[in-house]
């Protein structure tokens, strides 16, 4: 199947910093990405559904403002938590579907702590 | 509004033991039906599907039934290897610009096969 990439796969940072995820479509153009959030022992929450060269859709209850989603290219999606409080500590996951897709296809993860 | 709800792990099992994790939704319309599984350090992989009632998706020896009148997508598996111990995720897929991508996930099942 076709391959996703996110990164980093584990990130520290302080509270009141920003964090940049990356989520990569290595051999397709993704013209849609989704952003999850998933906690501990909870299913996987979208956050963000984002088209290539459009603003993303947020869903009820995520802050535009604190996650910005970026969707630059057909390769590229990017979330950024702004700053950053212990509580965003969480796992992020990227999907991504291609117009030639049927299926959406997932990134590793990224596990995010804010200290 | 839609959403999926899962038996809760971990599910333990011996080898070769017969495997069912449970799975129930709540939706309107008719939507489409997953089973997703991540294995240790990795995405998640879409495993089986099945898009309208009565339809069985089925891949390396899991299966799973779309059975309307229950609105239930139970998997399942005749003989569980080690090779199976993952986290199971139970999804169901709502419309998004003409296609049916945009996911809602259960809580996800731990499946840990003993040798």
């Amino acid at each position: 199947g076709a391959v996703v990439s996110q990164h980093p796969s584990r990130v520290i940072c302080k509270s009141g910093t920003s964090v940049k995820i990356e989520c990569r479509s290595l051999d397709f153009q993704a013209t849609t990405m989704f952003w999850y959030r998933q906690f501990p022992k909870q299913s996987l929450m979208l956050m963000a559904t984002s088209n290539e060269g459009s603003k993303a859709t947020y869903e009820q209850g995520v802050e535009k403002d604190k996650f910005l989603i970026n969707h630059a290219s057909l390769t590229l999606s990017t979330l950024t938590v702004t700053s950053a409080h212990p509580e965003d500590s969480s796992f992020y996951i990227c999907s991504a579907i291609g117009v030639m897709n049927t299926e959406a296809f997932f990134g590793q993860g990224t596990r995010l702590t804010v200290v | 509004g839609n959403s999926v709800t899962q038996m809760e792990g971990p599910v333990t099992l011996s080898e070769e033991a017969f495997l069912t994790i449970n799975c129930t939704y709540t939706a309107t319309g008719y939507p489409s039906l997953f089973w997703y599984v991540q294995y240790p350090g990795e995405g998640l992989q879409l495993l089986l599907k099945a898009t309208k009632a009565d339809d069985k998706g089925s891949n390396k020896g899991f299966e799973a039934t779309y059975r309307k009148e229950t609105t239930s997508f139970h998997l399942e598996k005749g003989s569980v290897q080690v090779s199976d111990s993952a986290v199971y995720f139970c999804a169901l897929g709502q419309e998004y610009g003409g296609a049916t991508n945009k996911l809602i996930f259960g809580t996800g099942t731990l499946l840990a096969v003993q040798p």
